[in-house]
């Protein structure tokens, strides 16, 4: 989606953190969301944030937002082959039925 | 309920044919949505319904598709007069609507390609 933005790829060592950043320009926004998407298989939601909220820590997951600069990110700690992926960001907006709106995806690669 | 299921995996039609895709839903979701997404890109929103209702299209969804859900249970998404430009992954995904932080839960899939 053309309104919100990451970067392509990302390569990492394993054992080491990842962190995947994504800008939006839709100030409606209400929930964010980081979703994974390994081939083959279906989009897996890994976790979402409301809108209001700074940060949330789910196991080796951390969200940032900075609302003010419409700026989310995921970090992942001890990153693992495993989390070798593509991970979305995507927003619901007020009004919006739900309905997502997609980045374009990033590539992480974790190698050995 | 297994989850969101989507039949077929793979379409493979020549230009000019028409083509449907049916998705089942979680069983308990009111919601059901649909996404296109194509190589590189993230999934782009088509339709969406709640119950039998279609309530948003987008402005992708030409003349060309059409979906349905006529009991407010499974869908389907047909494209008439299919082009190769339609080649792409079409994706289903269903949640239970109201709250906003509802998880939707994504089918696995069905691509399309159009020769």
């Amino acid at each position: 989606g053309e309104d919100v933005e990451q970067s392509l790829f990302l390569s990492v060592r394993e054992g080491d953190s990842s962190v995947i950043n994504c800008t939006y320009t839709d100030s409606s926004s209400t929930y964010l969301y980081w979703y994974k998407q390994e081939p083959g298989a279906g989009l897996q939601l890994l976790t979402y944030i409301f809108s209001n909220m700074d940060m949330k820590q789910d196991q080796r997951l951390t969200v940032l937002l900075n609302k003010k600069d419409k700026h989310l990110s995921l970090r992942i700690a001890d990153t693992q082959t495993g989390d070798s992926a593509i991970y979305f960001c995507a927003e619901t907006r007020t009004g919006g039925g739900n309905k997502l709106t997609f980045g374009t995806g990033t590539q992480l690669k974790v190698e050995l | 309920d297994t989850g969101v299921s989507q039949d077929p995996r793979h379409k493979i039609t020549k230009r000019g044919q028409n083509v449907t895709f049916r998705c089942d839903p979680i069983s308990e979701h009111n919601r059901l949505y649909w996404y296109r997404q194509t190589l590189g890109q993230g999934p782009e929103f088509l339709t969406y319904f709640q119950n039998e209702a279609q309530l948003e299209k987008s402005r992708l969804l030409s003349d060309r598709f059409s979906a349905e859900r006529p009991k407010g249970s499974f869908s389907t998404l047909e494209i008439q007069r299919t082009e190769q430009g339609d080649s792409a992954m079409y994706l289903c995904a269903s949640r239970q609507g109201g709250a906003e932080n509802t998880e939707a839960f994504f089918g696995q899939g069905t691509r399309l390609t159009v020769v």
